[in-house]
């Protein structure tokens, strides 16, 4: 399968502070993006998702942003809050599969 | 809560045993998507079947097997387990079978084995 990876497994921000994640893909003709958040004990939350024909999409507190350029993907949140502690990971799909990256820990400091 | 369930939410069981993991969708989703957590692997895609019928397989073994019955609720059977198949197992539905459809996680079934 294609690769999807992480640069920082371990994140910490204060509260208020704005988050970056990044993630790497392997698959140019990956088409679709999508970013989770796994809270301890949960499973995969859907954040929000990016097309490749868009570079970028925005949310509430959220941003994704798409360089297919380089094949990288970035999750901003504003105003990080200790309520956005998890691990986030992000994926791509490929005719129906979906590949997951190894996940980004957040750690909020208040 | 996703409007996804899992059971059970545990499970220990002994090497060379089966085990059915079971998942029922949301109300009127009709894809389901199966997947398995390890902290060695990440999250990795297994299967998905829709309205009952299979329609992508990612890094399932042949000793794991699935189904969607009638009533869309949907099992994964693992036999012959090793110790390396201890996990999360999650499943997901989404409403139809499109790849940009948002899926929605189960709390997922963990598995033990011993």
């Amino acid at each position: 399968g294609e690769s999807v990876g992480l640069h920082l497994p371990t994140l910490s921000v204060q509260e208020g502070d704005n988050s970056i994640i990044n993630c790497a893909y392997s698959n140019s003709a990956s088409d679709y993006f999508i970013w989770y958040k796994q809270e301890s004990g949960k499973g995969p939350q859907f954040i929000i998702d990016i097309r490749s024909n868009m570079d970028k999409r925005q949310g509430q507190r959220v941003t994704v942003l798409l360089n297919k350029t380089v094949k990288h993907l970035s999750l901003q949140i504003a105003a990080t809050q200790p309520g956005d502690s998890a691990v986030y990971f992000c994926a791509e799909t490929d005719f129906n599969k979906f590949y997951f990256g190894s996940g980004t820990k957040l750690n909020v400091k208040p | 809560d996703s409007g996804v369930t899992q059971t059970p939410k545990h499970l220990i069981t002994a090497t060379g045993q089966r085990v059915t993991l079971r998942c029922s969708p949301r109300s009127g989703d009709l894809s389901v998507y199966w997947y398995q957590q390890s902290l060695d692997q990440g999250l990795q895609f297994l299967i998905h079947y829709y309205n009952g019928e299979e329609r992508a397989k990612g890094n399932i073994l042949e000793r794991f097997s699935a189904q969607q019955f009638p009533d869309l609720h949907s099992e994964l059977n693992l036999s012959s387990l090793e110790l390396g198949d201890s996990a999360l197992y999650f499943c997901a539905s989404s409403a139809y079978s499109g790849e940009r459809e948002t899926q929605y996680f189960g709390p997922g079934t963990r598995l033990l084995v011993l």
